[in-house]
């Protein structure tokens, strides 16, 4: 069984479009995160939620919209989509908020938009 | 300011210990070292942390000098797929956000 899932794996689409991503972990952890990989390899963190509620929010668009139905759950929405998107996007969790240093990730949605 | 210094790549011989450097020069005595690694096209992996004395899981060994300004992760027998970019981080106790470098390029050669 996969810990961290996320789909799809890979998603080419329009400038303009929105789409979304969807994350699951079945690790039972209250503690999620998206990060963002840029095509130098750099991994941001974009958001966090700790039980369903959002702990940290970096400077990201608001175009990115993260939503948490559940603590197994964390699911990324993204509207008007701009060339700059672009990117490997990783979802990630940890089993609380005091042990958000070891975290387990997702394989990864490679995000192309043309 | 960037925390760590690490090689931007190292090779390693299949089968040998691969030793992974990381300079933290300024750590502070609640920073932690942890270490990550990605390999190709999968996301990044928990390897080991330490805070002052050395440890060992059945991945890696993590050596902190007695000083704390480096540490090195050793991988006892490298074997291809440990072929990956090895991230070296330091981030206190209370800290709730990884801050990913540019790590360190291994490649493990037949």
């Amino acid at each position: 069984d996969t810990a961290v899932s996320q789909t799809p794996k890979y998603l080419v689409t329009q400038m303009g479009n929105d789409k979304s991503i969807k994350c699951e972990q079945n690790l039972g952890h209250d503690t999620m995160y998206w990060y963002k990989q840029d095509s130098k390899k750099f991994l941001k963190i974009m958001f966090s939620y700790n039980n369903k509620e959002l702990i940290i929010n970096e400077t990201v668009p608001n175009r990115f919209s993260p939503k948490s139905p559940d603590k197994a759950h964390l699911n990324l929405h993204i509207n008007s989509l701009e060339l700059g998107d672009s990117a490997v996007y990783f979802c990630a969790s940890s089993q609380d908020w005091a042990s958000s240093n070891i975290q387990y990730f997702g394989a990864g949605t490679r995000l192309s938009v043309l | 300011d960037a925390k760590t210094t690490q090689p931007p790549s190292m090779d390693c011989a299949e089968g040998r210990a691969a030793n992974l450097p990381c300079n933290h020069s300024t750590i502070s005595g609640n920073e932690y070292v942890y270490w990550y690694r990605q390999i190709h096209s999968q996301g990044p992996q928990y390897i080991i942390h330490g805070l002052k004395n050395n440890e060992t899981n059945e991945m890696a060994s993590l050596i902190i000098t007695e000083d704390r300004k480096s540490s090195t992760l050793i991988l006892p027998h490298a074997t291809l797929r440990d072929t990956a970019v090895y991230y070296c981080i330091v981030i206190s106790g209370s800290a709730r956000q990884l801050t990913f470098g540019s790590g360190t390029q291994l490649t493990v050669l037949p």
